[in-house]
């Protein structure tokens, strides 16, 4: 049963808290992706990768940092640097190529920060 | 500046008529659009694409249309049906990435 999950659905953290929000694909994507949504807005891209230990920043990377250790893992950390940090965030993996990629995304995390 | 627009945040239709969602884009480089639907508290879910050397493409209730020199794009859904009512994203694929409009929210009345 191929996806993606990301956990925990809904996570609380004191204001200046680094935290990390977890993504998991059994897809063998290559490229896994984060965005945030905001209400009444569209998803913005935060951090992307199309490859293993390579990634690149999106449109609104400012406060938050990556990893990719693992084709399976893209986890993200919310750094106290963030300075509005409640949202809900969207983890997508995709197979990249020349041609059109669909991407599958998990089920999000909403994070608010206290 | 916001490459992808969806200038409608709502739209209501009645059950069985025709929901046409639009969609505007800035960059003529752009290689793919996509439609996403999105329930609350989820992620989005791929509907429909079409590539930017198309100008319809079809899947059962849902087509796509591209208008190149207009910049503009439209989600067709006929029938509509009450489940269809969500939020609808369009996006447009450039260099291995998406650029996301802010979505237009469908419902559709019994």
């Amino acid at each position: 049963d191929g996806g993606i999950t990301q956990s925990p659905k809904y996570l609380f953290r004191k204001e200046g808290q680094n935290v990390t929000l977890s993504c998991e694909q059994n897809l063998n994507h290559d490229a896994m992706y984060w965005y945030r949504q905001d209400p009444g807005q569209g998803l913005r891209l935060i951090y992307y990768s199309q490859i293993v230990n390579d990634f690149q920043k999106g449109d609104i990377a400012e406060g938050y940092s990556v990893s990719r250790e693992k084709k399976e893992s893209f986890p993200l950390t919310v750094t106290s640097a963030q300075k509005n940090p409640t949202a809900f965030y969207l983890c997508a993996s995709s197979i990249p190529s020349g041609i059109l990629s669909e991407q599958f995304f998990g089920p999000g995390t909403r994070l608010t920060v206290l | 500046d916001q490459q992808v627009k969806q200038n409608s945040p709502s739209l209501s239709v009645q059950e069985g008529r025709i929901s046409i969602l639009n969609c505007d884009y800035t960059n003529s480089m752009f290689d793919y659009f996509l439609w996403y639907k999105k329930y609350p508290a989820e992620g989005p879910t791929f509907l429909i694409s079409i590539s930017s050397i198309k100008d319809k493409n079809e899947d059962g209730r849902f087509t796509v249309f591209l208008n190149k020199s207009a910049k503009h794009l439209s989600l067709h859904i006929v029938p509509s049906q009450p489940g269809d009512s969500a939020v609808y994203f369009c996006a447009a694929w450039l260099a291995g990435k998406s650029t996301f409009g802010d979505g237009t929210t469908l419902t559709v009345k019994p």
